[in-house]
């Protein structure tokens, strides 16, 4: 069974506009971390918050950790055309990576 | 560097039929981890090694065998091929963090099995 689940399933947004991705996750863990896969290709990592942090940064992506809630946010500032892509959270414990669906995410120009 | 390297991208294989998918990194990462994406899925975990000689199960082990001899190379055995496990097989490495479990994963391309 898959520890994150991504909400919602899809987005589509205009160009400009900002998008958040939500992750819910069920046992506790020492990190989360956010990754973008485009179109079946290897994935790229994002973002690593550590179950100590609350809220990090990095360039356009803001990302929270609510550990009483079990819930991570990813929020893009500002989209283009080339955040097009699906997105994916994973929860670590134990060694292990567990990973959720998925958004996927339009940008329409 | 190379990064994390997959070989092969496709393969097409009957039921029954054994093969190894490959994988070998050149960051001298200690974790290494293989999974497979089903269309409109996440990952599952297959197996995971955290050093070379050490490896161990994740979420969907069965019908697959890893060894780890080297730090480099992490290669992914399906022993008798079936339907079930037509997939996209991804390979990733990352170093362990200071207090343990892996960092930020770097993935390989990916290979695009099918089983017919």
């Amino acid at each position: 069974s898959q520890q994150g689940e991504e909400d919602p399933q899809a987005l589509s947004i205009q160009e400009g506009e900002n998008a958040t991705m939500n992750c819910s996750y069920k046992t506790s863990i020492n990190n989360l971390q956010w990754y973008r896969q485009n179109s079946g290709r290897g994935l790229v990592h994002l973002i690593l918050i550590r179950s100590n942090e609350r809220e990090k940064h990095s360039g356009r992506l803001r990302v929270t950790l609510d550990t009483s809630k079990k819930s991570s946010s990813l929020l893009i500032t500002a989209s283009r055309a080339a955040d097009t892509a699906s997105y994916f959270c994973a929860t670590e414990s134990n060694y292990q990576l567990i990973w959720g669906a998925g958004t996927k995410l339009i940008i329409k120009p | 560097n190379a990064g994390v390297t997959q070989t092969p991208k496709f393969q097409v294989l009957k039921t029954g039929q054994s093969m190894t998918l490959q994988c070998a990194q050149d960051m001298n990462h200690e974790y290494m981890s293989w999974y497979r994406q089903d269309p409109g899925m996440g990952l599952r975990l297959i197996h995971y090694s955290v050093g070379a000689g050490i490896t161990d199960q994740g979420e969907v082990p069965n019908g697959y065998n890893v060894s780890r001899s080297t730090t480099e190379d992490f290669p992914l055995r399906l022993l008798s091929a079936a339907p079930s496990q037509t997939s996209v097989y991804f390979c990733a490495s990352s170093y362990l963090r200071t207090l343990g479990g892996p960092d930020e994963q770097f993935f390989g391309p990916g290979t695009r099995l099918t089983v017919l």
